[in-house]
């Protein structure tokens, strides 16, 4: 089955700095890439999404890229701010009913 | 628009006792369900996934169950609760597009005391 392998687990920046994370993946039919931010004690939730027909994507301050070849894709923050200070979750599918396959979780750290 | 419903919020229960955990979703028809459990501190793990009425798919062996008696309600259950059963529980539905993202309910504290 699908494995997708996140890093870092922990990652510390400045605020105003600009954060990566990046994961990788296994199955080369995975066609869907949704990330997820969740905040302590609650949900995960959907801050952004790529399709494999789709190299890069953007949402205000949020982007995220996909490199089919090389199976791996990495959500970008600029201009970080303390309420992105999170744990965010990669994910990827094939499609099928049995959902998404999550990355163990980047916890981010906003420094001020 | 669709909204997802899961309860209790927090629970706590002696080891041995039973569980009952149950979402509800509305304003779609036919959605796939899931239940995760996340540790603390840890990432999300797929226990089961229904695609309709009466169909449930487990991914792990546990001491857990489900059922999906209706089309958008969605069931956790034990008969004997283990200490390591504790953690978070989060229901969540897609829909049957491939390109569909997961909508989590709010999620249930269960600590085994």
């Amino acid at each position: 089955g699908e494995n997708v392998e996140q890093h870092p687990s922990t990652l510390s920046v400045q605020e105003g700095d600009s954060a990566v994370i990046k994961c990788t993946y296994s199955d080369s039919a995975s066609n869907y890439f949704p990330w997820y931010k969740q905040e302590l004690g609650k949900r995960p939730q959907l801050i952004i999404d790529i399709r494999s027909n789709v190299g890069e994507k953007k949402d205000q301050r949020i982007a995220v890229t996909l490199n089919k070849t090389a199976k791996h894709f990495s959500l970008h923050i600029t201009e970080t701010q303390p309420e992105d200070s999170a744990v965010y979750f990669c994910a990827a599918s094939i499609g099928g009913a049995d959902g998404l396959t999550f990355g163990k979780g980047t916890h981010l750290i906003i420094q001020p | 628009s669709q909204t997802i419903h899961q309860w209790p919020a927090t629970l706590v229960q002696p080891v041995g006792s039973p569980l009952s955990l149950e979402c509800t979703v509305e304003g779609t028809s036919n959605p796939n369900l899931y239940w995760y459990r996340q540790a603390a501190g840890r990432g999300l793990q797929l226990l089961f996934y229904s695609v309709g009425i009466g169909q449930i798919s487990s991914e792990v062996p546990q001491n857990l169950s489900a059922s999906r008696p209706q089309d958008r309600q969605f069931i956790l259950s034990s008969k004997k609760l283990l200490l390591s059963d504790s953690g978070f529980y989060l229901c969540a539905w897609s829909s049957n597009r491939w390109d569909s993202p997961l909508h989590f309910g709010n999620g249930t504290r269960l600590t085994v005391t």
